[in-house]
C-alpha cells in the first residue's frame, strides 16, 4: 500500500517570501500521479497543481511550483510571493493509475496528513 | 454547473440515530468518491463509484456505513446507529473518467454526534 508522509505539522511565511513544503511517499509503481490540495479553514478542498510521475519536468502553475525527485520519493511544493490568501493546510495526495481501461481501480487519492501554512502580513 | 454539492453542511444527530448524507457530483463526471476527515488529519477514503457500480471500499467503511448511487447521478451515504467515533467531515469529490486528472471536491457535510 501506498503511503504519504508530511513531516512538518506547521510552517509560517512572510507575505511576499518563498516557502517551501515537504511530502514524502513510499511506493512500488513506477507510474502514478502526485497531487497538491489547499483546504482553506472551513472551505472545500481545491487542487493546487499535479505531476504525473513519467515526466520528468517538474509542474508550474503561477506562483506555485514542485520539486519532484522521483528516485528519492520526494515531492516539495514552492510558493513564491507568498500572499495572505495563500494561507492554509496543505494536503500532499498520491493516486495510482489506472490500472484496468476507464475500470477506475486504484483511482483513490491517498493523502498526507497536512500542513498548516500561515502568512504573515 | 456549480461544481460538486453536498447536503446537509452540518449535521448534529444523537449517539444511536441513524444519518444520510446526498451528494451531487459534477454532471459530467462518472466517478464518485466518499473521504472522511477528522481534525487535523488528512482524509480518508471510504469507497468509490464509477457510474452506478460501487468499485472499491475501505476497510474503514464497517456494517454501519452504507453508500449507494442510484442511476449513476447523485449519491448517498447512510451511517446507521452512530456513535461518537463518526463525528468528522464526510467529503464528497468526482472525478472524470480520464485519469490523473484531480477531484473536484464538495465543501463537506460535518456530522456531530452527542
Amino acid at each position: 500500500a501506498q503511503t504519504v508522509t508530511q513531516s512538518q505539522p506547521e510552517m509560517s511565511v512572510q507575505e511576499a517570501e518563498t516557502v517551501t513544503l515537504s511530502c514524502t511517499y513510499d511506493t512500488s509503481e513506477s507510474d502514478y500521479y502526485l497531487f497538491w490540495y489547499k483546504q482553506p479553514p472551513s472551505r472545500q478542498m481545491i487542487l493546487v497543481i499535479r505531476q504525473e510521475a513519467y515526466k520528468q519536468q517538474n509542474a508550474t502553475e503561477n506562483r506555485f511550483s514542485v520539486n519532484f525527485q522521483k528516485a528519492a520519493k520526494s515531492f516539495s511544493l514552492k510558493i513564491s510571493d507568498s500572499q495572505l490568501g495563500d494561507a492554509a493546510m496543505y494536503f500532499c495526495a498520491y493516486r495510482s493509475t489506472d490500472s484496468g481501461w476507464g475500470s477506475g481501480a486504484n483511482s483513490k487519492l491517498t493523502f498526507g496528513k497536512g500542513i498548516t501554512l500561515s502568512v504573515r502580513p | 454547473d456549480t461544481g460538486v454539492s453536498q447536503d446537509p453542511r452540518h449535521k448534529i444527530t444523537k449517539r444511536g440515530q441513524n444519518v444520510t448524507f446526498r451528494c451531487d457530483p459534477i454532471s459530467e463526471h462518472n466517478r464518485l468518491y466518499w473521504y472522511r476527515q477528522t481534525l487535523g488529519q488528512g482524509p480518508e477514503f471510504l469507497t468509490y463509484f464509477q457510474n452506478e457500480a460501487q468499485l472499491e471500499k475501505s476497510r474503514l467503511l464497517s456494517d454501519r456505513f452504507s453508500a449507494e448511487r442510484p442511476k449513476g447521478s447523485f449519491s448517498t451515504l447512510e451511517i446507521q446507529r452512530t456513535e461518537q467515533g463518526d463525528s468528522a467531515m464526510y467529503l464528497c469529490a468526482s472525478s472524470p473518467t480520464t485519469g490523473g486528472i484531480g477531484y473536484t471536491f464538495g465543501s463537506g457535510t460535518r456530522l456531530t454526534v452527542v
